[in-house]
């Protein structure tokens, strides 16, 4: 079975200020992506981040970047110069590219960031 | 209407009730998605339609049937619910069924089964 774990329930950040978000995941499959999703409160849930598995270099997206150590099965995400608006649940989600599951998305349990002013 | 979007957005039924769920993608998209989020627990994917065809059905209840007529409508029939199918259900959708594609969600339909 594949599982994703995110193992902080919630965390705070001071705004401005550098937060890292965990989470480890397992797999028999090679090939895959790594997902961050962002439920901001009674908002739609939207892609934050996607990383390559076969991939090494890290993904950044302008403020968010990813740690991904395969090795580790690890893929954590780090949210630079905090802002207000960061404040959300946060998903990581595995997607197999192949065997039964290709294409779905494995999702933790989240994060629920706080960012305070 | 933009992106994803779903109907009603909260619903509250009784469990001898028959009742719809509405979902449709303004996107273009050729796959879609339900999900049910529960408190405390990971999203769960419950059914797939790529092109209209169902690819996924993860073990759900009967009780939940879903319906695509359409690459841009998607139904989830709910009739005999229990107390603890009460959960927010998502709707997404993606350009194909691949791992690389972004999913886009809805707003969710708050579901509350007496």
């Amino acid at each position: 079975a594949q599982t994703v774990t995110q193992s902080q329930p919630e965390m705070s950040v001071q705004e401005a200020e550098t937060v890292t978000l965990s989470c480890t995941y397992d797999t028999s499959e090679s090939n895959y992506y790594l997902f961050w999703y962002k439920q901001p409160p009674s908002r739609q849930m939207i892609l934050v981040i996607r990383q390559e598995a076969y991939k090494q270099q890290n993904a950044t997206e302008n403020r968010f970047s990813v740690n991904f150590q395969k090795a580790a099965k690890s893929f954590s995400l780090k949210i630079s110069d905090s802002q207000l608006g960061d404040t959300a649940m946060y998903f990581c989600a595995l997607s197999p590219l192949y065997g039964g599951s290709q294409g779905n998305l494995i999702f933790g349990k989240g994060t629920k960031l706080s960012v305070k002013p | 209407e933009t992106g994803v979007t779903q109907t009603p957005r909260h619903l509250v039924m009784g469990m001898t009730n028959k009742k719809s769920l509405k979902c449709e993608q303004h996107l273009g998209h050729n796959a879609m998605y339900w999900y049910k989020q529960s408190a405390k627990k990971p999203l769960e994917l419950m059914f797939v339609y790529n092109f209209k065809e169902q690819t996924e059905n993860n073990s759900v209840p009967s009780r939940f049937s879903p319906e695509c007529p359409n690459s841009s409508h998607l139904f989830l029939h709910l009739h005999t619910l229990q107390p603890e199918d009460s959960a927010l259900y998502l709707c997404a959708s993606s350009q194909g069924g691949g791992s690389y594609n972004e999913q886009f969600f809805g707003p969710g339909t708050r579901l509350t089964v007496l």
